[in-house]
Formats: C-alpha cells, structure tokens, sequence
C-alpha cells in the first residue's frame, strides 16, 4: 500500500537556522506530494505541492522537489522564524484509483527558538 | 462560507453514547473527506463523498462509525457506542475536484471528542 515516512521530531532550531525535514513514500503509480503546516491551536494548512517529478513546490520561503528516483520531497528553508514553530506534515495523494484520500506521515514537530 | 466548518470544536462523552459530528464544506466544492487525528495512530484518513455517494470508506475502523452526506453539501460523521480509543480530533476536508491537479484538499479546524 501507499505510505509516508518522515523524520521524528521534536526539531529544535535558533531562529535562523537552516532547516529540512526528511520526506519518503512509497505509492504505486504517480503520486501527489504535498506538505501540510498545523500551527499550535489551528487546523491543517497547505504549505506546498508538487504533481510530477523534478517539480518544485514553494511557499513562504518553504521548498520541496519532487524526487522520483529517491521517491523524496524533503522540505527545506534557508532561514526561520520563530512563527514556523509548528507540526509539518508530508502527504501522498495516489490518485482516482486510490480514492483520492491523503496519506500522511507522521509529522514533525519543529520548534524554533528566539 | 469562506472556508470548512466543523462542529462542535469540542465534544466531551462518556462511553456508550452516540455522537454527531458536523461539517460543512467550502460551498461548491463536490468532494468532501474525514480524517482522524489521534496520538497513537497519527492522521488516518476514513470517508470520502464525491457528491452523496461515498466511493471509498476503507479507512472507517468498525461498524460503529457511519457518514453520511445530503444536498451534496453538509455532512455528518456518526460514532455509536463511543469508546474511549475513539479520542481523537476528527478533522473534514473538501475539495473542488476529485481528479486532477486542482484536487487541493482544504481542512476545517477539526472536532476534538474526549469520550470518559
């Protein structure tokens, strides 16, 4: 079946600090990628998203590229804030024949301190 | 309305009882899907409505729960007999296509139900 591995949290950073966050799937097909952001006390938010390999997603400062031969999309940002301090979370999605639900990681919590 | 609402934001039960939770997706949006956010289990997907009809209910844990969904909007998760392993934040979703890349699932704030 389809799944989502990513890196374990807590991820503490000084403000910033370089950060990525690991993402790896295994789907038939060829999957939709996404990373999702719940900020502390709010629902689910699309950071960004990547539809076919080599694309690249990009949001606030956030990047990910669709890597099919290593079947990644690591999420990575050059320098963050204090307000990126958040639970990220990488998604699948495999398409109609596969329902079209999301499959989620397991998230990771990133702490950024002042 | 101008994004997914769910309701209630919070519920608290005691076992045994049945429970009602409500979301109302983004107007003109045609699928809609429930999620299940728990420690133990981390985001699990459940149902999910393309207009009235569910397609795909693989992800329901028993026969306790049910959905439905009328007038291709508002929808309706239902849990009978709650039991506690049923604690969990309860998150819908919609989105205005099923196929394609415009298929961007939008997340309401989430029912949390505590069942004692």
């Amino acid at each position: 079946g389809n799944s989502v591995t990513q890196m374990e949290g807590p991820v503490t950073l000084s403000e910033e600090a370089f950060l990525t966050i690991n993402c790896t799937y295994t789907a038939t097909g060829y999957p939709s990628l996404f990373w999702y952001v719940q900020y502390p006390g709010e629902g689910l938010q699309l950071l960004l998203k990547a539809t076919k390999a080599d694309d690249k997603g990009s949001n606030k400062g956030f990047e990910a590229t669709y890597r099919k031969e290593t079947t990644s999309f690591h999420l990575e940002k050059g320098s963050v804030q204090v307000s990126d301090s958040a639970v990220y979370f990488c998604a699948l999605r495999a398409g109609k024949a596969a329902g079209n639900k999301l499959t989620f990681g397991g998230g990771t919590r990133v702490l950024v301190k002042p | 309305g101008a994004g997914v609402s769910q309701s209630p934001s919070n519920k608290v039960t005691e076992k045994g009882k049945d429970v009602e939770l409500r979301c109302d997706p983004i107007s003109g949006h045609t699928a809609l899907y429930w999620y299940r956010q728990s420690l133990g289990q981390g985001l699990e997907f459940l149902i999910y409505f393309q207009g009235n009809s569910a397609p795909d209910k693989s992800g329901l844990p028993s026969d306790r729960f049910s959905a439905e969904r009328t007038g291709g909007s508002v929808s309706t998760l239902t849990i009978q007999r709650t039991q506690q392993e049923d604690s969990a934040v309860y998150l819908c979703a919609s989105s205005l296509e099923t196929t394609g890349f415009m298929n961007i699932q939008y997340f309401g704030a989430g029912t949390r139900l505590s069942v004692l």
